[in-house]
Order: structure tokens, then sequence, then C-alpha cells
């Protein structure tokens, strides 16, 4: 059974930089993308971006200035950094399992969220 | 970027009822890598189907899902009372692999 487990800052300042970590326990980490979805309170879903073992990423072009997506396939982690935060960054940040190395593949795994709120 | 589109917004419906959920995509998708989740409060979301009519794991087979190119549906064909949620499509055949906005289904 594929688990992943994230954390990081809830509470941040306008211009600061967000960074959340998402370990992956089960499963094989380098056969998969690994996906951060966000989702602003009361709204949809947003996604950000993705990463595979090797550090290829791909990225929401609304996002692409700002985001970087990192990953530590030592420990089976990535992590997700977005810069100059405002509050329109608030949201619950989701990491999931993404496409298959092979094959395209939907968001099959999910971690439990983590709210992020931008406030002076 | 592929824009998908959700209708109706919000559905009111009764338990025992039949859902009829649309998603349309501005372009075509392709291989038909078009997804559905449902998400309640204060959850992740979950998968229900991939493929477009391909159910996952576990999920019942009240849900089913059609179509192909730019026309999808997720059809509930009996509501129960846990099916009360928002449901969301998302393509993920190409980068940015894009959501639609939702649609809520709620007891009338």
């Amino acid at each position: 059974q594929v688990q992943l487990q994230q954390w990081g800052a809830g509470l941040l300042k306008p211009s600061e930089t967000l960074f959340l970590t998402c370990a992956v326990y089960g499963g094989s980490f380098s056969d998969y993308y690994w996906t951060w979805i966000r989702q602003p309170p009361g709204k949809g879903l947003e996604w950000i971006g993705e990463i595979n073992h090797s550090g290829n990423t791909n990225y929401s072009p609304s996002l692409k200035s700002r985001v970087t997506i990192s990953v530590d396939t030592s420990k089976n982690q990535f992590s997700l950094k977005l810069s100059s935060v405002t509050a329109a960054d608030t949201a619950v940040y989701y990491c999931a399992r993404g496409p298959h190395k092979g094959a395209q593949q939907p968001l099959t795994y999910w971690g439990r969220g983590t709210l992020v709120t931008v406030s002076s | 970027e592929i824009v998908l589109t959700q209708s109706p917004g919000t559905l009111s419906l009764s338990p025992g009822e039949r859902a009829t959920l649309s998603c349309r995509a501005s372009q075509s998708v392709s291989s038909s890598y078009l997804a559905w989740y449902q998400q309640k409060p204060g959850q992740a979301p979950r998968l229900l189907i991939y493929g477009a009519s391909n159910r996952a794991t576990g999920i019942p087979d009240r849900f089913s899902g059609s179509g192909s190119g730019t026309d999808f549906t997720l059809t509930i064909s009996r509501l129960e009372p846990e099916d009360f949620a928002i449901y969301y499509c998302q393509q993920y055949g190409s980068s940015p692999r894009t959501f639609g906005q939702g649609t809520k289904v709620e007891i009338k």
C-alpha cells in the first residue's frame, strides 16, 4: 500500500517562500511522477506540477515563474517551493502520485493535505 | 492548455435518483486520459474513474464513466447517501494536467 505523508509551515507572511515536503512509503518511487495540487478554501483543485526521480519536471504555466519542485531519491521524498507568496496562495496543498514512467496515469494516491495560510 | 468545463455547477437530487455529470474539454483529450474524482469535506479527493470509463479499485459499480474526444460523462445510477459530494474531472494526457471546476451533488 502506498502512503504519502506531507509536512511544512502552515502560516506565512506575504513575500515569504512556501516549502512543503512529501514522503512516499511503499511502492516504487522511481517508476512514477510525483505531483503537487492545491485547493483554495471553498474552491476547486489546481494542478501545480510534477517531478520524476530523475528530476524531470512539468509545471503549471500560471505558477511556473515562482515554483520549484525537487526530489530526494535517497529518502523517497519530493518537495514544493513557491516563492513570493500572497494571500491568493492560501490553500490546502496536496501531494499525490502521478503518471507512471511508461504510461499516463491519474492521481491514484494522495496525501492528506496541508493548509497553508498567507497573512500579514 | 486543455480547459475542462463541468456542468452543472450544482445538482440537487434525492437518494435513489440517477446523477449525470458532464465534463467538456476545450480540445480533444488524448487516448481518453480523463479521470473523475470524488471529494468530501475535509478529505483529499478519491479516484473514481480513469481512462474515461474504468472504475478504480474498490469503486462500486453504480459509478460509470463514458465519453471520448471532448465530451465525457460520469453517471451515478442510484445515489446513496455517501455519494453526496463534489466531483472533479481531470485530463492527464498532456501537461498541464488540468482539472474541471467541479460539480457539487447535493441532497434535494
